[in-house]
């Protein structure tokens, strides 16, 4: 079975700093992904950042960026120079390599501080 | 090209009703999956659909029931409705990739649910 966990139902960053949400994940699985998505006030489940398992190098997406330790099972989300936009519930979730389905954590809620 | 829709957008029902919530995928996606986002939770995935198939399903009993339609929009239907069963309920749809074995889900805005 495959399992997530964040372990900060919220957080708040002041504007312009720097914020790292935690993740971690439980899978016997070899091969599989990782994302980040945000779900702003209005909903709607948008993705943030995707980190394959197979790769090394951790993925980033401009203010974006994730520290994937495999060994640990581990899977954070930077934040850089965090604005008033990125306030939003954020979802850490995996989905294995042959799966179909989404398996999600319970989420931070992240409030950005003018 | 539009993006995933989902309607209606508030519900109200009382224990023991059915209910029917749409999707409609985005253009070009054969694939919609359903999950279900209880008041501070993440979402929990109920099925999916591909090409009018179920293709896979959670731990959801089975008065969760779906259907997908040949322009490949779905609906979840749910009967005996229990007071548990109040959440937000998302449907994404996708497309296969050529040469990934990953597919980007888009989601859809909600459909908010209470049972009464």
């Amino acid at each position: 079975a495959q399992t997530v966990t964040q372990s900060q139902p919220e957080m708040s960053v002041q504007e312009a700093e720097t914020v790292t949400l935690s993740c971690t994940y439980d899978t016997s699985e070899n091969n599989y992904y990782l994302f980040w998505y945000k779900q702003p006030p209005s909903r709607q489940m948008i993705l943030v950042i995707r980190q394959e398992a197979y790769k090394q190098q951790n993925a980033t997406e401009n203010r974006f960026s994730v520290n994937f330790q495999k060994a640990a099972k581990s899977f954070s989300l930077k934040i850089s120079d965090s604005q008033l936009g990125d306030t939003a519930m954020y979802f850490c979730a995996f989905m294995t390599n042959t799966g179909n389905q989404f398996y999600f954590g319970t989420g931070t809620s992240l409030t950005v501080i003018p | 090209e539009t993006g995933v829709t989902q309607s209606p957008t508030h519900l109200i029902k009382t224990r023991g009703q059915q209910v029917t919530l749409r999707c409609s995928s985005q253009s070009g996606h054969n694939t919609v999956s359903w999950y279900q986002q209880a008041l501070g939770q993440g979402p929990q995935f109920i099925f999916q659909y591909y090409r009018e198939e179920e293709n896979g399903r959670g731990n959801f009993p089975p008065r969760f029931s779906g259907l997908q339609f040949p322009n490949y929009s779905s609906e979840l239907n749910v009967n005996a409705l229990e007071l548990d069963d109040s959440a937000l309920y998302l449907c994404a749809s996708s497309f296969p990739t050529q040469g990934s074995s990953y597919n980007e889900q888009f989601f859809g805005p909600g459909t908010r649910l209470t049972v009464l």
